[in-house]
């Protein structure tokens, strides 16, 4: 298996501009977790799914952030509009179960 | 509210050296405490899980310690290597939470040097 993929890598938008991050998750995985890194706050778990459903959202900062998951095999973290202090790494998560995660390579996030 | 803190924030030593990495949190009802390895510009990797009821884990030259009632815990790594070069954290979950979350640690950063 490829592990957790991630895109774009690196996404560099002007604020006000909408923001998708992308994610596949290791094929088999009931659990998948989105964070957030930055120097100040350090690594957060914004939200996290269980077979395609959120159950906790409650890291999510505001209402401009959103995160589907259609299918098992897929999930979205759209920012809109974005701002300044968005930019970070935000990195995709995915595991059997919610004791063992696999990382992605994360995004880099800059807004203008 | 949880909290978890690393110290050092940095640390260099040269090859070698056998070197610990603290880690501390401010509610000891914790599930479980992970300590993990992030290299520059990816992803973490799970070293070792520690479960509440367990004291240390191992993992070849990896030693990770619990004590829950202090709120404290170390990662022991014996003989460092250049390749050992990382940021450690740690992170705890709570326990008899309905939600799952972890808290992290803001990291260890460790340079050794050859």
């Amino acid at each position: 298996d490829a592990g957790v993929i991630q895109s774009p890598r690196h996404e560099v938008t002007e604020m006000g501009q909408e923001v998708t991050l992308r994610c596949k998750p290791i094929s088999g995985h009931d659990y998948l977790f989105w964070y957030r890194q930055t120097m100040m706050r350090g690594l957060e778990l914004l939200i996290y799914f269980n077979n395609n459903v959120p159950i906790d959202d409650s890291g999510m900062p505001e209402d401009r952030f959103s995160a589907k998951m259609p299918n098992a095999s897929f999930s979205t973290l759209k920012i809109q509009p974005s701002e300044p202090r968005d930019s970070a790494v935000y990195f995709c998560a995915s595991g059997p179960g919610t004791d063992t995660q696999y990382f992605g390579p994360g995004t880099r996030l800059t807004v203008l | 509210k949880q909290e978890v803190t690393q110290i050092p924030a940095a640390l260099s030593v040269p090859e070698g050296e056998n070197l610990v990495l603290n880690c501390s949190f401010t509610d000891s009802a914790i599930y479980n405490l992970q300590w993990f390895r992030q290299d520059p510009g990816k992803g973490l990797t799970s070293l070792l899980l520690i479960q509440s009821s367990q004291r240390e884990q191992t993992s070849g030259r990896l030693n990770a310690s619990l004590d829950k009632s202090s709120g404290r815990s170390t990662l022991y790594i014996a003989a460092s290597q250049p390749g050992d070069s990382a940021t450690y954290l740690c992170a705890v979950k709570r326990a008899m939470d309905s939600s799952y979350k972890l808290i992290f640690g803001s990291g260890t950063r460790l340079l050794v040097r050859p």
